[in-house]
C-alpha cells in the first residue's frame, strides 16, 4: 500500500527564512504527489503535485517540489517565509491508475509551519 | 458562489443522537468524497461516490450511511453518535477519467462535537 511520511509534525523558522517541509514516500512504482495546505478553519487547497517527468514542480505562492526518486523523497521548499504561510501541510500520495477516476489520495500526517516575526 | 460548500459549518450533539451533514459542489465534477480529519489533523478517506454510485468504502461503521441524490450532492448521515466521532469532516469532489488532474476540491470542513 502506498504512504507519505512527513519528518517532523511542526517546523518553525523567521520570516523570511527559507522552509523546507519533508515529505518521503512509499511505493512500488512512482506514484503521482501532492502538496495540499490547510489554513485555519478552512479545507484544503493544493499547492502544487507531481504527475509528470518534470520532476521540479512550482507551485502557488512561490513554493516548490522535487521529486527525487532515487531518495523516494518531495520536500516541499520555499525561499523566504512570509507570516501569512502559517498553516498545515500536507503530502498525498495517489496511484498512478488516475484515468480510472477513482482518486484514493492517502495523506500523510502533516506539518504545521509556524513563522515568527 | 462557493465551490464546495458543506452545511452545517459546526455541530454540537449528544451522544446517541442522529445527525447529517449535507454536502454541495458546483464545479461540474462527478466524483464526490468524505474525509475524515481527527483531533491530530490526520486525515482519511471515508467513502467515495461516482456519478452516484459508492466506490470506495474505507471500512466505515455502518452508523455512517452516505447518500448522493445525484452528483453534485454527498450527503453524510450519522447514527447513534458516540463520543469517537468527534472530527472534522471535509467533503470534496474532483473529475475522473480524462478531465481527472489528480486535485481534489475540499469544502471548509464541519466540526462535529459529541457530548
Amino acid at each position: 500500500a502506498q504512504s507519505v511520511t512527513q519528518l517532523g509534525s511542526h517546523v518553525s523558522v523567521s520570516e523570511g527564512a527559507l522552509v523546507l517541509l519533508r515529505c518521503n514516500y512509499s511505493s512500488s512504482v512512482p506514484p503521482y504527489l501532492f502538496w495540499y495546505v490547510q489554513y485555519p478553519n478552512q479545507g484544503l487547497q493544493l499547492l502544487l503535485k507531481y504527475t509528470s517527468a518534470a520532476t521540479l514542480v512550482k507551485g502557488i505562492n512561490d513554493f516548490e517540489a522535487e521529486f527525487k526518486k532515487s531518495e523516494t523523497s518531495f520536500h516541499l521548499t520555499k525561499p523566504s517565509a512570509h507570516m501569512s504561510d502559517a498553516a498545515e501541510y500536507f503530502c498525498a500520495v495517489s496511484p498512478r491508475s488516475m484515468n480510472t477516476g477513482f482518486q484514493k489520495l492517502v495523506f500523510g500526517t502533516g506539518t504545521r509551519l509556524l513563522v515568527s516575526p | 458562489d462557493t465551490a464546495v460548500s458543506q452545511t452545517p459549518k459546526y455541530l454540537v450533539t449528544q451522544m446517541g443522537n442522529d445527525k447529517s451533514i449535507k454536502c454541495e459542489q458546483n464545479l461540474g465534477h462527478d466524483t464526490m468524497y468524505w474525509y475524515k480529519q481527527d483531533s491530530k489533523k490526520f486525515l482519511k478517506i471515508m467513502f467515495s461516490y461516482n456519478n452516484k454510485e459508492l466506490i470506495i468504502n474505507e471500512t466505515v461503521p455502518n452508523r455512517f450511511s452516505p447518500k448522493s441524490p445525484d452528483k453534485a450532492h454527498l450527503n453524510l448521515h450519522i447514527n447513534s453518535l458516540e463520543l469517537g466521532d468527534s472530527a472534522v469532516y471535509f467533503c470534496a469532489s474532483s473529475h475522473t477519467g480524462g478531465a481527472n488532474t489528480g486535485e481534489l476540491f475540499f469544502g471548509e470542513g464541519s466540526r462535529l462535537t459529541v457530548l
